[in-house]
């Protein structure tokens, strides 16, 4: 089956825009979750949303936000762009319930943003 | 809050070497631990342990857990140029989302 879709993969933005990132979950997943890499930093939690609602949040400030959609694709938007959100935007689903939740996530290949 | 350690960071071996990456933790109510390997883009999953002393083991690549001192070490042997990558090892505790550490870096030279 189809992995985890996540467009862009690369993109270019100067500060002060906003940009949004769409991801594609596993069919039959219910949760997606969005993590931000940067070299210094290692993978760092963003959210996640679990059937249309935000179930968890990371420590990152109000300007990133995300939304799910009711066919369990989600977005994610970043606005008032700063060069230190410059960074690989990863996407990773699971089926998120939890009977079954083991907690192996299935990643996406990743956005790759740059802020000039 | 929930933490992950590894080490080390970055490691420069020779082909046919072997390699122990290590991973420790502090979390509430864990459940398990998770290994990945991250070549380019996509972290790729390689190991889940839930259970401490049972041996998880995939070609050269092997992990094990230590539930009562807290760690997981990922063994690699023989190792080869296509071994190189960063890996990456999580835990998670339930309903808290996969917590990361910053992973090591492994590079094989041949």
């Amino acid at each position: 089956k189809a992995g985890v879709t996540q467009t862009p993969r690369y993109l270019i933005k100067t500060r002060g825009q906003q940009v949004t990132l769409s991801c594609s979950p596993i069919s039959g997943h219910r949760s997606v979750s969005w993590y931000q890499q940067t070299p210094g930093q290692g993978l760092q939690f963003l959210f996640e949303y679990f059937s249309e609602t935000q179930r968890n949040k990371g420590n990152f400030p109000g300007r990133f936000s995300g939304r799910q959609f009711s066919n369990s694709r989600s977005e994610m938007n970043v606005s008032t762009l700063e060069l230190g959100d410059s960074a690989l935007y990863l996407c990773a689903s699971s089926h998120g319930g939890s009977l079954v939740n083991t907690g192996e996530l299935f990643f996406g290949e990743g956005s790759r943003l740059t802020v000039l | 809050e929930d933490k992950v350690v590894q080490s080390p960071l970055s490691l420069v071996v020779h082909e046919g070497d072997t390699v122990t990456l290590n991973c420790s933790y502090e979390v509430t109510n864990f459940r398990s631990l998770l290994w990945y390997k991250q070549e380019k883009k996509a972290p790729t999953f390689l190991f889940m342990l839930t259970s401490s002393g049972i041996e998880k083991k995939s070609g050269r690549l092997s992990s094990i857990l230590d539930k009562k001192e807290l760690f997981s070490i990922l063994n690699i042997t023989a190792t080869q140029t296509g071994d190189s990558a960063v890996y990456l090892c999580a835990v998670y505790s339930g309903n808290t989302p996969l917590v990361f550490g910053k992973g090591t870096r492994l590079s094989v030279i041949a």
